[in-house]
């Protein structure tokens, strides 16, 4: 069984560009979850996609969008960068679906570390 | 909307001292409770989770933690450190039903000195 595998794992950007990162869900699990961990804090919910879908959404501004593909896997997209969005982005994925019982646990990529200069 | 308090951001002790990191949250109603821990260069994973019945709870690698739901807690321990526990913990909750999100607290920096 494979884990959930994120990319890239590092990469600089400047103020204003737009970013892409990508997820891919482990085997079995329909529902991807992105959050956001700055320096020092927890990591903060950002939105979750189930059936390609977004189903909740944390406080984040629009300039952050994501997709979910038939096959599960994600797409985090951050449009005009600003210098507070240099963090590590995290991907969890789960079987979790529209249950939404909570009671299924997230499995963790490694996160794509995100500079903004 | 949840949230997660965590105390004591940076813990430095001794292998074969006891630990005990404090988790207090806010939320009115039913909650699912977890610690993740992320060791150094590894990503986060599952230490225990609480969604009901014994507010005991044993997890991996001989930690344990209980939930206290009149004190709106989930205090993390393990007896006796080793060496190998130095990680990041956090402590998050859900509400079940609540689109799976998770709220974390900032963690505690635990460093565990041989």
């Amino acid at each position: 069984e494979t884990g959930v595998t994120q990319s890239p794992t590092h990469l600089i950007k400047t103020r204003g560009q737009q970013v892409t990162l990508r997820c891919s869900s482990q085997s079995g699990h329909n529902t991807v979850s992105w959050y956001q961990q700055a320096l020092g804090q927890g990591p903060q919910f950002i939105f979750q996609y189930y059936r390609e879908e977004e189903n909740g959404r944390g406080n984040f501004p629009p300039r952050f969008s994501g997709l979910q593909f038939p096959n599960y896997s994600s797409e985090l997209n951050v449009n005009a960068l600003e210098l507070d969005d240099s963090a590590l982005y995290l991907c969890a994925s789960s079987s979790e679906g529209a249950s939404n019982s909570g009671a299924n646990v997230l499995t963790f990529g490694a996160g794509s570390r995100l500079t903004v200069l | 909307a949840q949230s997660v308090s965590q105390h004591n951001h940076h813990v430095i002790l001794s292998e074969a001292a006891s630990l005990e990191l404090g988790c207090n949250y806010s939320y009115g109603g039913t909650v699912n409770l977890f610690w993740y821990v992320q060791y150094p260069g590894q990503h986060l994973q599952l230490l225990l989770k609480y969604f009901s019945g014994d507010p005991l709870v044993k997890g991996i690698k001989g930690f344990e933690a209980e939930f206290i739901k009149s004190k709106f807690s989930f205090n993390l321990r393990k007896p006796s450190v080793q060496w190998s526990d130095t990680a990041e913990y956090f402590c998050a909750v859900n509400a079940p039903y609540g689109n799976n999100r998770l709220a974390f607290g900032k963690g505690n920096q635990v460093v565990v000195i041989p």
